[in-house]
C-alpha cells in the first residue's frame, strides 16, 4: 500500500481480555517493527521482522505479548490477558532494509489501546 | 530503555525564530535520526546523519553530530506554526542489532503565530 496502515485505531478492552492489533506495511518493505509508546514518552522497541523471520523479540515486556508475520507482509501483535499497564499507543513501522542501508522508518498512525 | 535524551523537554518560541533541540546518547552508534510527531499522528522521518558525518542540511533543518561528546543538535530555522510538534532523536547502536532504533523522550516544540 501507499503507507503503513494499522487497525484498529482505537481499542478499549477490559482487563484480562486478549487483543490483537494489525499492521499492513508498505508493500516493498522487507522489515517491520513494533514499538510501544506511552503518553509523553518516545517509542520503545518491542520486536521486528525481516520478512517472516523474527530475529529480535528482546523488547516484548512479557510472554503475554507475541507477534507474527506469517507470510512476510501483514503482521499482528497479540496481547493476552491484558493488564492496565498495557495501555499505550502501539506503533508499527516498516523499512526497506536495515539501519546501515536506508535507515529510515515509515510509521503508521498507531493503535491506541486502553485497558479498563 | 531509552538511549537518547532530548533537551529541552519543551520549547516555546515565536514564528520566525530559530529552534534548537539537543540529543545526548550513551553508546557508539551507526547513525542518528530525527523524527517529528504531530499531535495524535504517526512519526515522520526528518533526517539521518551517519556516524562519520558531522553536519547535514535539509531545507530549514540543520543537524550536527559530535560523536566524541555523544550528542547531536537539530536546528529549525525561520520556524512556522506548522512546525509545532514533538521531535525525537533515535539512534542505531553500532554494537547491536542493525535494525533496532532506540528513541529518546522527545522535545515538545510550540511555535506561536
Amino acid at each position: 500500500g501507499a503507507g503503513v496502515s494499522q487497525s484498529p485505531r482505537y481499542k478499549v478492552t477490559k482487563r484480562g481480555q486478549d487483543v490483537t492489533l494489525r499492521c499492513d506495511p508498505i508493500s516493498s518493505h522487507a522489515t517491520l517493527y513494533w514499538y510501544q509508546q506511552a503518553l509523553g514518552q518516545g517509542p520503545e522497541f518491542l520486536t521486528y521482522f525481516n520478512y517472516e523471520a523474527q530475529p529480535d523479540k528482546s523488547g516484548l515486556p512479557s510472554d503475554r505479548f507475541s507477534a507474527e508475520r506469517p507470510e512476510g507482509s501483514i503482521s499482528t501483535l497479540t496481547i493476552q490477558r491484558t493488564e492496565q499497564r498495557d495501555s499505550a499507543m502501539y506503533r508499527c513501522a516498516s523499512s526497506l532494509g536495515g539501519l546501515s542501508n536506508t535507515g529510515e522508518l515509515f510509521f503508521g498512525e498507531g493503535s491506541r489501546l486502553t485497558v479498563l | 530503555s531509552q538511549q537518547g535524551e532530548e533537551d529541552p523537554q519543551a520549547l516555546s518560541i515565536q514564528e520566525g525564530e530559530n529552534a534548537t533541540m539537543n540529543c545526548s546518547y550513551k553508546t557508539s552508534i551507526n547513525n542518528l535520526q530525527w523524527y517529528r510527531q504531530n499531535s495524535g499522528r504517526g512519526l515522520v522521518h526528518l533526517i539521518l546523519i551517519r556516524s562519520n558525518e558531522r553536519e547535514k542540511h535539509s531545507g530549514r533543518l540543520r543537524v550536527t553530530l559530535d560523536t566524541s561528546k555523544k550528542s547531536s543538535s537539530l536546528l529549525i530555522t525561520a520556524s512556522r506554526a506548522a512546525d509545532t510538534a514533538s521531535y525525537f532523536c533515535a539512534t542505531g547502536d553500532s554494537g547491536g542489532s542493525n535494525y533496532k532504533l532506540t528513541f529518546g523522550k522527545g522535545t515538545l516544540l510550540t511555535v506561536n503565530p
